[in-house]
């Protein structure tokens, strides 16, 4: 079994909609949790971090963090067609690597 | 261009031969990290370095590669007699701890195609 598992879609979804994008994990030791778009053939890029459970907001993103179930999510509201990529959760301990999910890949159309 | 730069951007080889990778962290940052990405996965940990120390090297990772940051700066990795199954995206990140936070900031990373 993956340390983190991600759905890898393929998710399409009309712009306008609203997109939910979930992992679980199975470390307790995890402490911070990421989210990062990536582009086709491109580095991923930072979205998202949280440090604790709970719900942070950046504009038409929000990201949940439920440390009792193992499982995080990305909201994305009012999609856009920009939005599509594949999207990234990525979970850390206290010092060092990262370790990544699988993947989603979002297509938001027009 | 203040971000993490690497080059090449891609590369093709034939298996057997040796290739090389450079990243250039952004200048503030003192840990570097090298992922690897295969089409339809997440990146993979490879290594990383704080400041020009090596901290950590993934169990996976062949003997046939090898990382150095000389100075603590710009970063190298080495692939020796590479194989078809190296083929990948080769992604470097760099990122500054603070007060126990980390975030990592990925460069464009470079395609190896081994034929």
């Amino acid at each position: 079994q993956k340390e983190v598992e991600q759905d890898p879609g393929p998710l399409s979804v009309p712009e306008g909609a609203i997109v939910s994008l979930n992992c679980t994990y199975s470390n307790s030791a995890f402490q911070y949790f990421m989210w990062y778009r990536q582009y086709s053939r491109k580095g991923p890029e930072l979205l998202m971090y949280t440090y604790s459970s709970g719900n942070k907001e950046d504009g038409r993103f929000t990201a949940q963090v439920d440390k009792s179930s193992k499982y995080i999510s990305l909201f994305i509201r009012d999609s856009q067609p920009s939005d599509s990529a594949t999207y990234l959760c990525a979970m850390g301990e206290s010092g060092g690597k990262l370790i990544f999910g699988q993947g989603t890949e979002l297509s938001v159309k027009p | 261009d203040t971000g993490v730069s690497q080059d090449p951007r891609h590369k093709i080889t034939k298996r057997g031969q040796n290739v090389t990778f450079r990243c250039d962290p952004i200048s503030e940052h003192n840990r570097l990290y090298w992922y690897r990405q295969t089409l339809g996965q997440g990146p993979e940990f490879l290594t990383y370095f704080q400041n020009e120390a090596q901290l950590e090297k993934s169990r996976l990772l062949s003997d046939r590669f090898s990382a150095e940051r000389p100075k603590g700066s710009f970063s190298t990795l080495e692939i020796q007699r590479t194989e078809q199954g190296d083929s990948a995206m080769y992604l470097c990140a760099s990122s500054l701890r603070v007060g126990g936070q980390e975030k990592l900031f990925f460069g464009s990373g470079t395609q190896l195609s081994v034929l």
